[in-house]
């Protein structure tokens, strides 16, 4: 199974602050990685798939990037809504695998 | 607007089969996606653990290979999920969910089972 490593496993930002949250895959997934933010009590909600692709209706202040190995979320300007946890996810190879999470609170 | 629903028993008795029902509404499963089963561990570890595809073939995580199936009622646009000889490690939310491109776009909103005696 491709492992993903997410980090940090948590964070604390302020108010407008840029946040970036990683996953390393152990072998490359040629851009076929996914981000979703659930929040306490719901379900999933898809940020970035294909990598750097932004899904209908998430804000523009969500992106994502990486290539290989290593791929990143970018959040420019942390809002108070975006407290949540984060986690990424790779379809390249069966089964298709989950990061750790990141837990993301407002400081 | 599509929507899933997951409902079955919040409580699994150990060495026994849990069952969930995934209920589609606004698209029906057999035009396209794959329709996948995840779960979320306490501690927030998450599995995928299979699909069924539109055309009715499934994939299955090896994990699980052994104990899991995935089956769907087309006539009712409903998913199912059965997984064989629990232990309390199968503790969990579940999810359903629909995948496009490798992602999911659509999920449930989740249910909790819980195994123990």
């Amino acid at each position: 199974d491709i492992q993903m490593t997410q980090s940090p496993a948590s964070l604390s930002a302020s108010l407008g602050e840029t946040v970036s949250i990683e996953c390393l895959a152990s072998e490359g997934i040629s851009n076929d990685l996914a981000w979703y933010q659930q929040k306490s009590g719901k379900s999933p909600q898809l940020l970035i798939y294909a990598a750097s692709r932004l899904q209908d209706g998430v804000p523009s202040r969500f992106s994502g990037s990486g290539s290989g190995t290593r791929y990143s979320l970018k959040i420019s300007g942390m809002q108070p809504e975006d407290e949540a946890d984060y986690f990424c996810q790779q379809s390249y190879k069966y089964p298709w695998t989950f990061g750790g999470g990141t837990k993301l609170e407002l400081k | 607007e599509i929507q899933l629903q997951e409902s079955g028993p919040g409580l699994v008795k150990p060495s026994q089969s849990l069952s969930l029902t995934c209920s589609v509404t606004g698209y029906t499963i057999t035009s396209g996606y794959d329709w996948s089963w995840i779960r979320k561990f306490p501690g927030n570890k998450m599995e995928w653990m299979g699909y069924i595809s539109y055309s009715g073939s499934t994939n299955y995580n090896p994990s699980l290979k052994s104990r899991i199936s995935i089956t769907r009622d087309t006539s009712k646009n409903q998913f199912f999920l059965q997984l064989n000889s629990v232990t309390t490690e199968d503790t969990a939310t579940y999810y359903c969910a629909r995948a496009l491109l490798g992602a999911f776009a659509y999920w449930g909103q989740g249910t909790l089972v819980t195994v123990s005696s």
